[in-house]
């Protein structure tokens, strides 16, 4: 069946780096823009990153721009985030989520992964 | 950034009664690409609408859509003890998406 699932998280120093991954299946990956999103402690969703179906066009987030990356290996199924220059700030479960129509980075998120929680602490 | 208001913040109602939640957006919502999602605790959120009135895949149809504009509105019209969540709006409008800060839906 379609699935995300999200690895890579963990607890990691202000300052430090972590790299989360999203595994995709049941559906042609190549095909659809990907985002990542992350709800705080008790608190609302944010929107983080998103990329296009090939890779082309990557879009940020204020809070994240020039210290998160965004990427994808097609080949692998793969999504990846970057995170560089970690803040407490960044303490949250992170989600990838998949846009629902075929070829939109755009969208509404119809398939989200179960998510991977970052604690960002010393 | 457009930035989504969601009201209440709280809901307080009884199973069978019908919930109007509201989404009002700072700027127009281009081409009315405005989502809602359900979330339950410890759970990833649930696509519900999609495209501000239209349901996805496998969403009762109690739960409807509507607006245009910066003024969107989420309807149950008879809760479900399994309707008992958070429910969010999302813009996709724009190159930054953005979220609304959610209205949590709990029983009376």
């Amino acid at each position: 069946q379609v699935q995300l699932v999200e690895s890579g998280g963990g607890v990691v120093q202000p300052g430090r780096s972590l790299r989360l991954s999203c595994a995709a299946s049941g559906f042609t990956f190549s095909s659809y823009g990907m985002h990542w999103v992350r709800q705080a402690p008790g608190k609302g969703l944010e929107w983080v990153a998103v990329i296009s179906y090939d890779g082309s066009n990557k879009y940020y987030a204020d809070s994240v721009k020039g210290r998160f990356t965004i990427s994808r290996d097609n080949s692998k199924n793969t999504l990846y985030l970057q995170m560089n220059s970690l803040r407490a700030e960044d303490t949250a479960v992170y989600y990838c989520a998949k846009s629902m129509r075929w070829l939109r980075a755009f969208d509404a998120f119809d398939i989200w992964g179960q998510g991977t929680m970052v604690t960002v602490s010393s | 950034e457009i930035v989504l208001t969601q009201s209440p913040a709280t809901l307080s109602l009884s199973p069978g009664e019908r919930a109007t939640l509201s989404c009002g957006a700072s700027q127009s919502v281009s081409s009315s690409y405005l989502a809602w999602y359900q979330q339950k605790p410890g759970l990833a959120p649930r696509l519900l609408i999609y495209d501000a009135s239209s349901r996805a895949t496998g969403i009762p149809d109690r739960f409807s859509g509507s607006g245009s504009g910066t003024d969107f509105t989420l309807t149950i019209s008879r809760l479900e003890p399994e309707d008992f969540a958070v429910y969010y709006c999302q813009q996709y409008g724009s190159s930054l998406v953005t979220f609304g800060q959610g209205t949590k839906v709990e029983i009376k």
